[in-house]
């Protein structure tokens, strides 16, 4: 079955610091990812997805990168601000038939920027 | 999220009795979830519901179960509460994209349950 998984349960980044938070899916079938950002006390918020057919997406300060032939993906956070501070979870979307996608979650990786 | 919302934010309960968590969002989305969320287990899918009609069992359903009353309503039911219930639940909704693909979902603020 599908595992996604985060290499780091922890990363202490200075501020204005480049951070790179990475994951490994176990599924090749895997076809769309999505990295989601929870704060103490909410819920995760989308912040940047990838298709199985990109390597790299950028969104603001953020970007994603894709390697299907080592099953990796990371999340790269430019200039890391305080307000980046939370749990970063990754996660897989498989097809699992009849129009049904299932959402495999990482167990996330918490990040604190150090003034 | 503001547009997901779950009630209640915190619940304190007792072993055996029944619990009901709401809700409701204004996307306008048709695809809905509940997840538990455990310390050092991220998030793990109870049930999830493509449109009204339909409701599909996720990894860990055992000793839920959920009702989708409207395409806005999604409710989680403990039928007898008992102590490892104890997690942070999440309500979350979905748009199918036009290949199916795009699955991002969108989440709640999350409700605190502790099963005593």
């Amino acid at each position: 079955g599908e595992s996604v998984g985060l290499h780091l349960p922890t990363l202490s980044v200075q501020e204005g610091d480049n951070s790179i938070i990475n994951c490994a899916y176990s599924n090749s079938a895997s076809d769309y990812f999505i990295w989601y950002k929870q704060e103490s006390g909410k819920g995760p918020q989308f912040i940047i997805d990838i298709r199985s057919n990109m390597d790299k997406r950028q969104g603001q300060r953020v970007t994603v990168l894709l390697n299907k032939t080592v099953k990796h993906l990371s999340l790269q956070i430019a200039a890391t601000q305080p307000g980046d501070s939370a749990v970063y979870f990754c996660a897989g979307s498989t097809y699992s038939g009849a129009g049904s996608y299932q959402l495999t979650f990482g167990k996330g990786t918490k990040l604190s920027v150090i003034p | 999220d503001a547009d997901v919302t779950q009630t209640p934010r915190n619940r304190i309960t007792k072993t055996g009795k029944r619990i009901m968590l709401e809700c409701s969002q204004t996307k306008g989305h048709d695809r809905m979830y509940w997840y538990r969320q455990d310390p050092g287990l991220g998030l793990r899918l109870i049930y999830y519901s493509f449109d009204v009609k339909d409701i599909n069992k996720g990894e860990i359903s055992d000793g839920y179960s959920v009702s989708r009353q409207a395409q806005a309503k999604f409710s989680l039911s403990l039928e007898s509460a008992i102590p490892n219930q104890t997690a942070l639940y999440f309500c979350a909704t979905s748009e199918a994209g036009l290949a199916g693909v795009e699955d991002t979902q969108y989440f709640g603020p999350g409700t605190r349950l502790t099963v005593l």
